[in-house]
């Protein structure tokens, strides 16, 4: 909803390149998630931040709960990162998450 | 990682008509979650729930639906009566507690017709 803005909408990279993801924030986060959903359109979870960084092979995530946005990185990107790639909020005292709107990525060859 | 599942994956029905979506959580979640996501469009929040209690729920989610996990059983999304715009991907997901992380499932796709 409103309360996540997420760029960019899409994304084209070629084999091997890297770029970042960005949510920002317009409220309070306690934490963030950063989820692809594949062609199925299952979720599959990549990072759960409540602050600092995250790292997972080529994927790095980050959290700055002060500044209010969360970054995934994505390293020498493959066939398979293709998807669209969603940040989730948490907003304090909800117990509930506040999606963005998605990056589709196409990796190609 | 955990797994939750969704039963049907698919429901096709006529509009009007009862629909009951299952979710079987993460063995030992507690928090259990309803989203919504239209087709080409960002996943929203319906419901969260625990202890046998709906905690906090968006004006998505009508007076028609209503959830529930008796016994431990399945955690169920009922929508009755059905319209068209309840078209969509439903996910539910699980936590452990509050504010952890949450697994989600495959999700049901349901079309209204």
């Amino acid at each position: 909803g409103d309360q996540v803005e997420q760029s960019p909408s899409a994304l084209s990279l070629h084999e091997g390149t890297s770029s970042a993801l960005r949510c920002n924030f317009t409220t309070t986060t306690r934490s963030v998630q950063w989820f692809r959903q594949n062609s199925r359109g299952s979720l599959i979870n990549l990072f759960y931040l409540a602050s600092g960084t995250k790292e997972n092979g080529r994927l790095k995530s980050a959290f700055d709960s002060k500044e209010l946005y969360s970054t995934l990185h994505i390293r020498d990107a493959q066939l398979e990162d293709s998807g669209t790639y969603f940040c989730a909020a948490e907003v304090p005292n909800y117990n509930v998450l506040y999606f963005g709107s998605g990056t589709k990525l196409t990796v190609e060859p | 990682g955990p797994k939750v599942l969704q039963i049907p994956s698919h429901q096709i029905i006529d509009m009007g008509q009862m629909v009951t979506l299952n979710c079987d959580p993460v063995s030992n979640h507690l928090y259990f979650y309803w989203y919504k996501q239209i087709l080409g469009q960002q996943m929203e929040f319906l419901v969260n729930f625990y202890n046998g209690k709906v905690m906090e729920k968006s004006k998505l989610f009508k007076d028609q639906f209503s959830v529930e996990r008796p016994d431990g059983s399945y955690f169920t999304l009922k929508i009755q009566p059905t319209a068209l715009e309840d078209s969509a991907v439903y996910f539910c997901a699980s936590s452990p507690g509050p504010g952890d992380t949450q697994y989600f499932g495959p999700g049901t796709r349901l079309l209204v017709l």
